[in-house]
């Protein structure tokens, strides 16, 4: 158990719709990192925040979003969703620095289905 | 650019057989981290290693090992003896110092061990 938690643990849901997944990093950890892992795109880095504040984007669509609250929780905001967006949400934390060299603790996952 | 290939998508194995799964980087940067995690059936990313691109010191941790080759780039890892548990995808993944803390992952590589 890395000590993430990552709710809900599957998601099935129809085109167009919103959704949102939550994490709770490790006790201490600062820094958040949402990734998508799908068969085509593989592990991809979507955005990471550092205590509140948005330190870095990668493949991140428009129509996502994601905030880190005061208690460090993150949630990740999906909406329009389409077919392609189907996939395994990882949520990620690291320990207080979020430097390069810290290794990153996954949580379980979010399975998203859209149907 | 940041680029982490894992060529070998799948391998198998009959218990017992030592396998060696191989990770070949891509960076300018002369400050990177290199790591391994694993990915059971159940889903979750496993930390198995750390390495900084100073120390090309090998590592040995039970049954797996690491092999640093910076004039090659690469970053294999070996599991001696493999058991059933083995079996899991694994990832290499690359993050730099200069552009935070986001792992750029490889496309793993499937490992069946046959008992």
């Amino acid at each position: 158990d890395s000590g993430v938690t990552q709710t809900p643990k599957h998601l099935i849901t129809a085109t167009g719709q919103r959704v949102t997944l939550r994490c709770s990093p490790r006790s201490g950890d600062l820094s958040v990192y949402w990734y998508q892992q799908s068969l085509d795109q593989g592990l991809q880095f979507l955005i990471q925040y550092y205590n509140g504040e948005e330190r870095a984007k990668g493949n991140i669509l428009e129509r996502f979003s994601a905030q880190q609250f005061p208690d460090l929780h993150s949630e990740l905001n999906l909406s329009s969703l389409e077919l392609g967006d189907s996939a395994l949400y990882f949520c990620a934390s690291s320990v207080a620095t979020g430097l390069a060299y810290n290794e990153q603790f996954f949580g379980p996952g979010t399975r998203l289905t859209v149907l | 650019a940041q680029k982490v290939t894992q060529a070998q998508t799948e391998i198998s194995v009959v218990e017992k057989e030592d396998v060696t799964l191989d990770c070949v980087y891509e960076t300018r940067d002369t400050t990177y981290y290199l790591f391994w995690y694993k990915q059971p059936p159940s889903g979750e990313l496993v930390f198995l290693i750390r390495r900084n691109s100073f120390d090309e010191q090998n590592e040995i941790s039970g049954r797996y090992s690491w092999n640093f080759q910076k004039s090659t780039s690469s970053f294999n890892f070996t599991i001696t003896a493999s058991q059933v548990v083995d079996s899991a995808v694994y990832f290499c993944a690359l993050s730099v110092l200069y552009t935070g803390n986001q792992f750029y992952f490889g496309t793993g590589t499937s490992l069946t061990v046959i008992p």
